[in-house]
């Protein structure tokens, strides 16, 4: 079935570091691609998404490139700020999967001033 | 604005006792979802309804039920079935079932037992 596999967790950055979150997947058909962002306590918001191969998502400095040849969608951000400490999923939407999302496991980002 | 409520935040249970989580849209989405969150996982399905009326089991439905009488609400009920029920419940909609649909999540209500 479709899965999605992300860097284990947490990673420590000092503000103004370049991160890299790994993600890849194994999907059936052609998924959609997400990443998701939670702050402590609260629900998950979209950071970005792509919907086909080579499509690049990006907001707020964060981006990410659907490789469909190495099944990867990684996340990155060229300086990372305090504010940006979070959890960050990965996620999947497949239709061949009954409509529903897949989520990685999560990546526990922590950025010291 | 539109959104999507869940209540209470924070919900206590004891032994033996079913609970009934609250979630609320507003934003006319067809598309419904329970999932559930342990510390340190990611999130496990447990129910999802494409349409009023109708729903379908997720990959831990097992101790929970739910029902879909309104477009607009969504229940969840923690049944006394279910023995391991401390974990945070996140409800999601989406306009339809489009793969290129974000999800939008309520705030989450967080159960423990007593």
């Amino acid at each position: 079935g479709d899965s999605v596999t992300q860097m284990e967790g947490p990673v420590t950055l000092s503000e103004e570091a370049f991160l890299t979150i790994n993600c890849t997947y194994t999907a059936t058909g052609y998924p959609s691609l997400f990443w998701y962002v939670q702050y402590p306590g609260e629900g998950l918001q979209l950071l970005l998404k792509a919907t086909k191969a080579d499509d690049k998502g990006s907001n707020k400095g964060f981006e990410a490139t659907y490789r469909k040849e190495t099944t990867s969608f990684h996340l990155e951000k060229g300086s990372v700020q305090v504010s940006d400490s979070a959890v960050y999923f990965c996620a999947l939407s497949d239709g061949n999967y009954g409509q529903n999302f897949v989520f990685g496991p999560g990546t526990r980002l922590s950025v010291l001033p | 604005d539109g959104g999507i409520t869940q209540s209470p935040k924070y919900l206590f249970r004891k032994e033996g006792q079913n609970v009934t989580l609250s979630c609320e849209q507003n934003l006319n989405h067809d598309a419904m979802y329970w999932y559930r969150q342990d510390p340190g996982q990611g999130l496990r399905l447990i129910y999802y309804s494409q349409i009023v009326n109708d729903f379908q089991k997720g990959d831990i439905a097992e101790g929970y039920s739910v029902s879909r009488e309104k477009k607009e609400s969504f229940p969840l009920t923690v049944t006394s079935a279910q023995k391991n029920p401390t974990a945070f419940y996140l409800c999601a909609s989406r306009p339809g079932t489009a793969t290129n649909e974000k999800l939008f999540f309520g705030s989450g209500t967080q159960l423990s037992v007593l």
